[in-house]
């Protein structure tokens, strides 16, 4: 079954103890992203990697960072987490430079920093 | 920086009726154009997608896309209780791919 896992679904964790939240795709998409959801803010990039080695920064970066070191995993990681990055967290990916294509989403892992 | 604007909601519809959902964007460059369903505490689904001005129909849905106006919209006929849920219009271009979503819309569709 064509999927985006994303592992763990819910975590709390305490101020400034760092964790990663992994994804991975079997798809064979280059193109994938992480995205954070907030009531009355919606959902906004943090990052996105458009092949293996190739990452950026989107709209909300700060505070996070992530990796691309083979296709298929997009792990995102929190090096000091804080309670504002309490929220819902996406995981999406796509085929690259196909604009018809839309994302294909992840299960969400919603994080507690307290 | 690109913007995507959702009537704030929420809408109310009974069942059996029509569900009107309407989104403008900012980027006139945008080229694809997409609606997303999301139920509480789930992912985001994919449900229609529209790149050519004009309407594209599947099934019960219809999305309207109008470049001239910056205008897309997502009609929902017949609709039922389980349509109830936010929808998110989404809309991608330029050379990263980026999608940018919308706020969303809470449909309610009352028995």
């Amino acid at each position: 079954e064509a999927q985006v896992t994303q592992n763990p679904r819910y975590l709390i964790t305490v101020t400034g103890k760092k964790l990663t939240v992994t994804c991975s795709q079997n798809m064979n998409h280059e193109y994938m992203s992480w995205y954070r959801q907030d009531p009355g803010l919606g959902l906004r990039q943090i990052y996105y990697s458009m092949n293996v080695e190739v990452t950026d920064k989107g709209d909300v970066p700060e505070g996070y960072k992530v990796s691309r070191k083979e296709k298929r995993n997009f792990p995102l990681i929190l090096e000091s987490p804080s309670p504002n990055q309490t929220s819902l967290y996406f995981c999406a990916s796509s085929e690259r430079d196909r604009e018809i294509y839309g994302y294909t989403f992840g299960s969400g892992t919603r994080l507690t920093v307290v | 920086q690109k913007e995507v604007e959702q009537n704030s909601g929420p809408l109310s519809v009974p069942e059996g009726a029509i569900a009107s959902l309407n989104c403008t964007y900012s980027d006139r460059g945008s080229q694809s154009f997409f609606w997303y369903r999301q139920y509480s505490g789930k992912s985001p689904e994919l449900i229609m997608s529209i790149y050519s001005n004009g309407d594209k129909e599947d099934g019960r849905f219809t999305a309207q896309l109008n470049k001239a106006s910056q205008y897309v919209s997502l009609l929902i006929r017949d609709s039922q209780p389980s349509d109830s849920a936010t929808y998110l219009c989404a809309v991608k271009g330029g050379a990263n791919s980026k999608l940018t979503f919308g706020k969303g819309i809470t449909l309610s569709v009352r028995p």
